[in-house]
């Protein structure tokens, strides 16, 4: 079945500890997508891709970092200097760059204790 | 960037009663789409709008892109438990502009 898939869906990390979170959609999709989903807030786009080899900060990249080196993969890595890490993260895709729907893995919730 | 007025917050309602919520934007949209997210899951799509005044039903639930551009409303008739979530309105000005999302309004139905 064609999808998005995240892993880990739970994580735990200590302050100082970078980490990485996993995306991969078997859509052939072209655009990809990182949000982030606190309480009673919507989602907030901290970087996407609309081609591999290239993406593009969000609202709130500050602390993040990505890479695209291959079509289906799009990881993110929630580094040390992120002040708040303690986040539910959505990965999305889109046939293309925001046109049409998304769709979403199913989340990822990273702790830092 | 852009963010869109989503109300209400929350909603506790009876099995059996019909629910309206909407979302509003000092801007003009192309889209509008209307997710459903299921306790520790991603959202997942219910309704996709693409043309001012255009009104969509997939089952119980109907979504209407409004005339301004700058709204849309979702209506669930006859509400069932798993019916339960949080419900998201997102909004794109225009292609190649990121989709916006509203802050959500979480829906409880009491059996």
């Amino acid at each position: 079945d064609g999808g998005i898939t995240q892993s880990p869906k739970y994580l735990f990390r200590k302050e100082g500890q970078n980490v990485t979170l996993s995306c991969e959609q078997n859509l052939n999709h072209d655009a990809m997508y990182w949000y982030r989903q606190d309480p009673g807030q919507g989602l907030r786009l901290i970087y996407y891709s609309q081609i591999v080899n290239d993406f593009q900060k969000g609202d709130i990249a500050e602390g993040y970092s990505v890479s695209r080196e291959k079509k289906e993969s799009f990881p993110l890595t929630v580094t040390s200097a992120q002040k708040n890490p303690t986040a539910f993260y959505l990965c999305a895709s889109s046939i293309s760059g925001f046109t049409g729907e998304l769709f979403f893995g199913e989340g990822s919730r990273l702790t830092v204790l | 960037g852009q963010q869109l007025n989503q109300s209400p917050q929350s909603m506790f309602i009876q099995e059996g009663e019909d629910v309206s919520m909407n979302c509003t934007s000092s801007s003009i949209f192309n889209t509008w789409l209307w997710y459903k997210q299921d306790p520790g899951e991603g959202p997942v799509l219910l309704i996709a709008l693409y043309k001012a005044g255009e009104l969509t039903s997939n089952g119980r639930l109907t979504a209407q892109f409004g005339i301004t551009r700058k709204d849309s409303f979702l209506n669930i008739s006859a509400s069932i438990p798993s019916d339960v979530g949080i419900y998201f309105c997102a909004g794109q000005e225009n292609n190649n502009n990121d989709m916006r999302f509203g802050a959500g309004t979480r829906l409880t139905v009491k059996p």
